[in-house]
């Protein structure tokens, strides 16, 4: 079954460190990949999407992500983090066979440290 | 700016009294879905709407009904609500075509007194 998975429920970072939260996926063939950020009490507002090109994508708010075909992962990075980043990050993943519906990683929530 | 708007933000009601959450779009999308999100977790799936075409999920309670009046309106309505339905309700919206991502509004809060 089609799966996503990120690994790190929470990581705490010191502002102005550097950020990378893991993402793995569970998939046959390519699949079209996605971050989201949630801060308390709002929606989910995109970070980034990956379909084909460039492996390395960057997006909103400084971050950027790779994907590792040959990994199966998708991770986000920051190469220094803001206190306005402490949020709950959402990996998703569309499966072609699935339509336009995302299935989302657990979450990872990312407390930064002053 | 186009958007997805959800009203209202915050929503009390009491065990077993009927109520809807609203959410409108601007983005003329095909597809508009609802979520319920509990705390700490991802968001879960509970329909979705491509064009008139009601989609629900396998899961998802008979207390839960969903109407789409015309494209830019789309409401969840519980009908006996239980405290286990107090959450974060979002709404998204898409284009339909799977590389392009959900659109989401910023939910309501329903809480069950």
């Amino acid at each position: 079954a089609q799966s996503v998975t990120q690994p790190d429920i929470h990581i705490t970072v010191s502002e102005g460190a550097s950020l990378e939260l893991r993402c793995n996926y569970s998939y046959g063939a390519t699949p079209y990949l996605f971050w989201y950020v949630q801060s308390p009490g709002q929606g989910l507002q995109l970070l980034l999407k990956y379909f084909s090109g460039d492996t390395l994508v960057q997006g909103i708010k400084g971050f950027e992500a790779e994907f590792k075909r040959s990994q199966s992962s998708f991770n986000l990075r920051k190469p220094s983090v803001h206190w306005s980043d402490a949020a709950e990050y959402f990996c998703a993943v569309a499966f072609n066979n699935a339509g336009n519906m995302l299935t989302f990683g657990g979450g990872t929530r990312l407390m930064v440290k002053p | 700016d186009a958007m997805v708007i959800q009203n209202p933000r915050y929503q009390v009601t009491q065990f077993g009294k009927p109520v809807t959450l609203s959410c409108s779009q601007t983005l003329n999308h095909n597809v508009m879905y609802w979520y319920q999100q509990k705390s700490s977790q991802a968001p879960k799936l509970l329909f979705h709407y491509y064009d008139k075409d009601f989609n629900n999920e396998a899961d998802t309670p008979d207390n839960f009904q969903s109407r789409r009046p015309n494209t830019s309106f789309c409401f969840l309505d519980i009908r006996s609500p239980g405290l286990g339905d107090a959450a974060m309700y979002l709404c998204a919206t898409s284009s339909g075509q799977v590389s392009q991502p959900q659109h989401f509004g910023d939910g309501t809060r329903l809480s069950i007194l």
